[in-house]
């Protein structure tokens, strides 16, 4: 079952920061974030496994809370370069479960 | 460069065709992912293939099929195209079930 986002798309103005988030109704292994810039394809930013845990690089971090079954992607100070779609993908606690994107963010950061 | 490749690049087909779209993982991935990403549409997961075997399967419809080789590469076979098979696929590996990359992607046109 295909996670929810949101929000659906964010204009942000050089410097401020954004939270995406992203919740499913099924009990997660693990939660993936991509971004994804026009014409080309996903790029990886971070996985956060069941557990619950956050992680961090540089300013760009994320939280998966195992209880809500819910992940915030956190940007922080964004930059002309964080433009782009941000998908979540979860994957379910069952074993072989599919591997789900969500319908992505779009995030348009201007100077 | 990911060091996922996919060929070809582009393909222009006609309705009823059928073609083959092929993708290499990177050295020393086993698992290697399947998406249909349609035009300002979110990314649809299709099949997943873990060291030559089935792993998961998500929403590919009948006309489609996929297999993994023993070198590892992986090829996507749709037949009998539809208009709406108009898409982007990607190919994307991963070592376990962690960090996907993705490849360039191919563009298929059905006409």
């Amino acid at each position: 079952q295909q996670p929810v986002q949101s929000p659906q798309a964010v204009i942000l103005r050089e410097g401020e920061d954004a939270v995406i988030n992203c919740s499913s109704s099924k009990a997660l292994y693990s939660v993936h974030w991509y971004r994804q810039k026009h014409g080309e394809a996903p790029v990886f930013l971070m996985i956060l496994l069941k557990g619950g845990e956050q992680k961090g690089h540089e300013k760009i971090s994320a939280s998966f809370n195992e209880k809500k079954q819910q992940s915030s992607l956190y940007l922080t100070a964004s930059q002309l370069s964080y433009s782009g779609t941000y998908f979540c993908g979860t994957e379910e606690a069952n074993y072989g479960q599919n591997f789900v994107f969500g319908p992505g963010t779009r995030l348009s950061v201007l100077p | 460069d990911s060091g996922v490749t996919q060929t070809p690049k582009h393909l222009i087909t006609a309705t009823g065709q059928r073609v083959t779209l092929r993708c290499s993982p990177r050295s020393g991935d086993l698992s290697v992912y399947w998406y249909q990403q349609s035009l300002d549409q979110g990314l649809q997961f299709l099949i997943q293939y873990y060291n030559g075997e089935e792993r998961a399967k998500g929403n590919i419809l009948e006309r489609f099929s996929a297999q993994q080789f023993p070198d590892l590469h992986s090829e996507l076979n749709l037949s009998s195209l539809e208009l709406g098979d108009s898409a982007l696929y990607f190919c994307a590996s991963s070592a376990r079930s962690d960090t996907q990359y993705f490849g360039p992607g191919t563009r298929l046109t059905v006409l």
